[in-house]
């Protein structure tokens, strides 16, 4: 199973974009990348996922790049209410397997 | 309300008791997922369902607890003789076998927070 790094906390204000950074470096072939969102008290929430380049909706883009060990998930114009847990998960497509396996994330304040 | 619910939101119980949450996942998902997490930490993996079969159980998992799956529906998690190491919020989650395809995009119910006194 790839492993992921990620800082573990970052700030931002209302209205600047966050980019938030995840290592993968043993990446394998067939794995996609999947990130997360937790608000206190909540279950974590599906933000977005994507295998290569890059993958926009309407919450976050993610970039990945070539090598695709790193990947990077933007997000435009933060608000307060931005202020979660974000978590990277590197899964792979095998059939059964199971890779729904979080780390420590990363803590995003949001400041007025 | 078609997401993953779970039952009760809150259980405060004394050590010793047994507890058991419930799970009920979106409908047309087959695979379930129970975690724990505690304060600051991320979701800890417990045990996964493809359907009715247990397919994973964490190291975590010790025997005080068993989760069940019957008929591919609700899930059950029981833990036995709760110690106050067990308080933390219990977490399910659903999603759908897709075969060929990333299974990493689940559904998370809102949690069942445990507490041992």
């Amino acid at each position: 199973l790839a492993k992921t790094t990620q800082p573990i906390s970052m700030d931002s204000y209302e209205g600047q974009e966050v980019n938030i950074t995840c290592s993968h470096n043993n990446i394998a072939t067939n794995d996609y990348i999947t990130w997360y969102q937790q608000f206190p008290s909540q279950g974590p929430r599906f933000i977005i996922q994507g295998y290569k380049t890059k993958v926009t909706n309407e919450v976050a883009s993610l970039f990945i790049p070539a090598d695709r060990k790193s990947s990077t998930l933007s997000l435009p114009r933060v608000s307060l209410s931005d202020t979660a847990v974000y978590y990277c998960l590197v899964g792979d497509i095998e059939y059964n397997n199971n890779d729904m396996r979080f780390g420590a994330g990363t803590r995003l304040t949001v400041k007025p | 309300d078609t997401g993953v619910s779970q039952d009760p939101r809150h259980k405060i119980t004394k050590r010793g008791q047994n507890v058991t949450f419930r799970c009920d996942p979106i409908s047309e998902h087959n695979r379930l997922y129970w975690y724990r997490q505690t304060l600051g930490q991320g979701p800890e993996f417990l045990t996964y369902f493809q359907n009715e079969a247990q397919l994973e159980k964490s190291r975590l998992l010790s025997d005080r607890f068993s989760a069940e799956r019957p008929k591919g529906s609700f899930s059950t998690l029981e833990i036995q003789r709760t110690e106050q190491g067990d308080s933390a919020m219990y977490l399910c989650a659903s999603s759908r076998d897709r075969g060929l395809v990333s299974n990493t995009e689940a559904f998370f119910g809102q949690g069942t927070r445990l507490t041992v006194v």
